[in-house]
């Protein structure tokens, strides 16, 4: 079974604080892709970065970079110099290149950015 | 460039009623995929649509039903609609492929159920 496991449901940090989510998934397929996706409170679910499994290369998007551990199957969101904007809920996901065209998704973990 | 819209955003319907919604993809985005949100399942895969075809079905009841037009938008229904079907429900477009192309998600619909 593919699956997704966020084992934060939620997380608090201060403005301007780094605060890293954790992912771990399972698969048995060895190309798939990973994503994190932000999902503020009542809008839209946006993309905040993609990683191909291939690539060794952590992907980073301007203040938010992954740490991935393929040999784990662990892929972690950091968030540098955070933002109240950031407040949202943060998902995981994952979707294989061969097989069912879907994004396996986490529980999703809730953050909160203080003033 | 548009992004991906769901119409309507809010709907009311009763138990044993049908439904339909509405998404249109991004201008030149082929595939639409359809999932569900809810506080308990989290976010599951309902299918995905490639030029008018079902491509993909995720494990929901024949209830639960789509197609896709030409001009690549696409609609759900579902029929005989029970409680447990409230939910907001997520279009997502992508390019071609749902497994190589980012998807980028529509703002819902949210479906309550009485």
């Amino acid at each position: 079974a593919q699956t997704v496991t966020q084992s934060q449901p939620e997380m608090s940090v201060q403005e301007a604080e780094t605060v890293t989510l954790s992912c771990t998934y399972d698969t048995s397929e060895n190309n798939y892709y990973l994503f994190w996706y932000k999902q503020p409170p009542s809008r839209q679910m946006i993309l905040v970065i993609r990683q191909e499994a291939y690539k060794q290369q952590n992907a980073t998007e301007n203040r938010f970079s992954v740490n991935f551990q393929k040999a784990a199957k662990s892929f972690s969101l950091k968030i540098s110099d955070s933002q109240l904007g950031d407040t949202a809920m943060y998902f995981c996901a994952f979707i294989v290149i061969q097989g069912a065209q879907k994004l396996v998704f986490g529980q999703g973990t809730r953050l909160t950015i203080n003033p | 460039k548009a992004g991906v819209t769901q119409t309507p955003r809010y709907l009311i319907k009763t138990r044993g009623q049908q439904v339909t919604l509405s998404c249109s993809p991004i201008s030149g985005h082929r595939s639409v995929s359809w999932y569900q949100q809810t506080p308990g399942q989290g976010l599951q895969f309902l299918f995905e649509y490639f030029s008018e075809t079902q491509r993909n079905k995720g494990n929901f009841p024949g209830r639960f039903s789509g197609r896709q037009f030409s001009n690549s938008r696409s609609e759900m229904n579902v029929s005989t609609l029970e409680l447990g079907d409230s939910a907001l429900y997520l279009c997502a477009s992508s390019i071609v492929s749902a497994r190589t192309d980012t998807q980028y998600f529509g703002p819902g619909t949210r479906l309550t159920v009485l």
